[in-house]
């Protein structure tokens, strides 16, 4: 089975700027979850989407959004940006809602936000 | 906010040589889940413990959790050049959020 892809890989935007991530679940896999990794605060949850749904939501700001599609594909969007927005931005995939279930993690999307 | 802190923050071995790293959490859970990250990419799952249990091995890697005072800690036996990563304890409670720890930066020398 193919892995949980994400794209783009790399991303360099403005501040003020908007942005769309997209990632791919592993097949047959219904929730993914996105997480934002920085150097200073380390790996924070940022929501989880399960059969369209948003399931769970971090503590993150409006700018934050998602929304995931029948095929289980997920996009995350980043309004208005900010340079605290750089960061590495992970999908996970697992095949049901529950952290009972091991996530797997795509390769992350790398953001700079100039 | 992380729930996890993790002991040490990096650590440097010989291959050959077992590594132990160390994590602490505040509030009560379901279960933890420890993750290795390879230079800034995506996290591998390594061992699921769930609160009822003491001990769980996987291969050359023994988990033990201590609910009492909120800690865990892994262990890597005879450690190897490719086990070179940051390794994250996860903690899962009622909420179903993984929160990650801060994690330990492991860097095994040939």
């Amino acid at each position: 089975k193919a892995g949980v892809t994400q794209t783009p890989r790399y991303l360099i935007k403005t501040r003020g700027q908007q942005v769309t991530l997209s990632c791919s679940p592993i097949s047959g896999h219904r929730s993914v979850s996105w997480y934002q990794q920085t150097p200073g605060q380390g790996l924070q949850f940022l929501f989880e989407y399960f059969s369209e749904t948003q399931r769970n939501k971090g503590n993150f700001p409006g700018r934050f959004s998602g929304r995931q599609f029948s095929n289980s594909r997920s996009e995350m969007n980043v309004s208005t940006l900010e340079l605290g927005d750089s960061a590495l931005y992970l999908c996970a995939s697992s095949l049901e809602a529950g952290r009972l279930l091991e996530q797997y993690f795509g390769p992350g999307t790398r953001l700079t936000v100039t | 906010s992380q729930q996890g802190e993790e002991d040490p923050q990096a650590l440097s071995i010989q291959e050959g040589e077992n590594a132990t790293m160390n994590c602490s959490y505040k509030t009560s859970i379901n279960n933890l889940q420890w993750y290795r990250q390879n230079s800034g990419r995506g996290l591998v799952h390594l061992i699921l413990i769930r609160s009822n249990e003491r001990e769980k091995h996987s291969g050359r890697l023994r988990v033990t959790l201590d609910t009492s005072k909120k800690s865990s800690s892994l262990l890597i036996t005879a450690s190897r050049a490719a086990d070179t990563a940051s390794y994250f304890c996860a903690t899962v409670r009622d909420t179903d959020k993984l929160i990650f720890g801060t994690g330990t930066r492991l860097q095994v020398f040939p």
